[in-house]
């Protein structure tokens, strides 16, 4: 069965310093990957996603992530965070036609 | 802008009351789940429909659990008698298949609260 592994449970960064969150995954075929957010008392938010193509994607909020097949990763990372990056990010991977394994989560922590 | 809604937004009851949650997927969209996100076990998959038709309910306590689509504009959730366990946030989303690539799309939640 796929599965999704976020390491890290927090992390905390300075405002202004860059971040990467990592994800590993575990799916036989090539996956349908996604980073998503949450900010406290909020849904998920899609940050972006990869299909096929380019392995480096873009998304919202200034957020990039780079499939490594050769790794099983998907790591998301950000130049420059802002005291508004603090949240929830989840990783997820695509099962089947319709669903979505999710990760444990990691949680971002801004200092000022 | 297209969005999930979901009703209530906040619930308290009490042991042994019913509940029902309400979802609107967004329109257009063919894929509705439920999830429920609590500290411990995060972010779990209830059920999910498609077209309507209930496909997967494996994660969803049978006995006191029952998730429906009455029409193609709304999902609920409902839960009797309800537990102090069952305290959680609930999530639907929704998305369409098969052109979406599982990209799900979320609403704002229901926190439930059983005293």
């Amino acid at each position: 069965a796929q599965s999704v592994t976020q390491p890290d449970i927090h992390i905390t960064v300075s405002e202004g310093a860059s971040l990467e969150l990592r994800c590993n995954y575990s799916y036989g075929a090539t996956p349908y990957l996604f980073w998503y957010v949450q900010s406290p008392g909020q849904g998920l938010q899609l940050l972006l996603k990869y299909f096929s193509g380019d392995t480096l994607v873009q998304g919202i909020k200034g957020f990039e992530a780079e499939f490594k097949r050769s790794q099983s990763s998907f790591n998301l990372r950000k130049p420059s965070v802002h005291w508004s990056d603090a949240a929830e990010y989840f990783c997820a991977v695509g099962e089947g036609d319709d669903k979505i394994i999710f990760g444990k989560g990691t949680r971002l922590h801004i200092l000022p | 802008d297209a969005r999930v809604t979901q009703t209530p937004r906040h619930k308290v009851t009490e042991m042994g009351q019913e509940v029902t949650m309400r979802c609107q997927p967004i329109l257009g969209h063919n894929t509705v789940f439920w999830y429920r996100q609590t500290m411990m076990q995060g972010l779990e998959l209830l059920a999910y429909f498609r077209n309507r038709a209930p496909l997967d309910d494996s994660g969803m306590p049978k006995d006191r659990f029952s998730a429906e689509m009455p029409d193609a504009t709304l999902a609920t959730l409902k839960i009797q008698p309800s537990e102090p366990r069952d305290s959680a946030v609930y999530f639907c989303a929704s998305g369409y298949d098969p052109n979406r690539y599982n990209e799900q799309f979320f609403g704002p939640g229901t926190r439930l609260t059983v005293l």
